[in-house]
């Protein structure tokens, strides 16, 4: 079955300091990937679209300069939260699209990345 | 707008008896639907889907779910709970457009406590 990894599973940082946090297909090819942030008890809020070789599309509120997306790959999106502060800690999952045809399309979870930022 | 809502935010069910949590719907046309749950500082896990056909939809671990049209619901089931059922679940919707980047919007997520 599509397998999406997520890497680092956690990460703790200092206050100021930027993180990056990759999300893989490995056995398949995603032209479109999605990052969501989840707060503690929280649903999942979509924060952007990731789109292989263009600009991600960020949803109304999101910072982009503030969560750099670079999606270079067909297998490769990364997520950077730039001079990331306490309020930034979060799980973040992201998800790949493998492509079925119309309407087939189906999106395939991370394992999430638990960010602490001290 | 499409959206999703899970009007219990936790559940709690005693080991053996049947389990249903709740989820209802609203979009512009048929959605596609579908149930994860997830474990504590874990990804999702896809449990079943709705496409189209019948409306009762069989899924993993045992789980199903029943289609609704007339009530926009979806709600999720299982005859007999396991304490390992215990997690978080959630609700989500996608449209039926072609385009590849459908968006899934997730309800607010059920607890699902399962007690011995």
């Amino acid at each position: 079955g599509a397998v999406v990894s997520q890497h680092p599973s956690r990460v703790i940082c200092k206050s100021g300091t930027s993180v990056k946090i990759e999300c893989r297909s490995l056995d398949f090819q995603a032209t479109t990937m999605f990052w969501y942030r989840q707060f503690p008890k929280q649903s999942l809020m979509l924060m952007a679209t990731s789109n292989e070789g263009s600009k991600a599309t960020y949803e109304q509120g999101v910072e982009k300069d503030k969560f750099l997306i670079n999606h270079a790959s067909l297998t490769l999106s990364t997520l950077t939260v730039t001079s990331a502060h306490p309020e930034d800690s979060s799980f973040y999952i992201c998800s790949a699209l493998l492509a079925g045809g119309p309407g087939r399309n189906e999106q395939f979870f991370g394992p999430g990345t638990r960010l602490t930022v001290l | 707008a499409q959206s999703v809502a899970q009007p219990e935010d936790q559940v709690n069910v005693a080991e053996g008896n049947p389990l249903t949590v709740k989820c209802t719907y609203s979009v512009s046309g048929n959605p596609y639907l579908f149930w994860y749950v997830q474990y504590p500082n874990r990804g999702l896990q896809f449990l079943l889907k709705y496409i189209t056909g019948d409306n009762l939809v069989k899924g993993s671990y045992g789980f199903e779910a029943e289609f609704n049209k007339s009530q926009t619901s979806f709600h999720l089931k299982k005859p007999s709970a396991l304490v390992s059922d215990s997690a978080l679940y959630f609700c989500a919707v996608r449209d039926r457009g072609y385009s590849s980047a459908s968006k899934i919007i997730f309800g607010s997520g059920t607890r699902l406590s399962i007690r011995p």
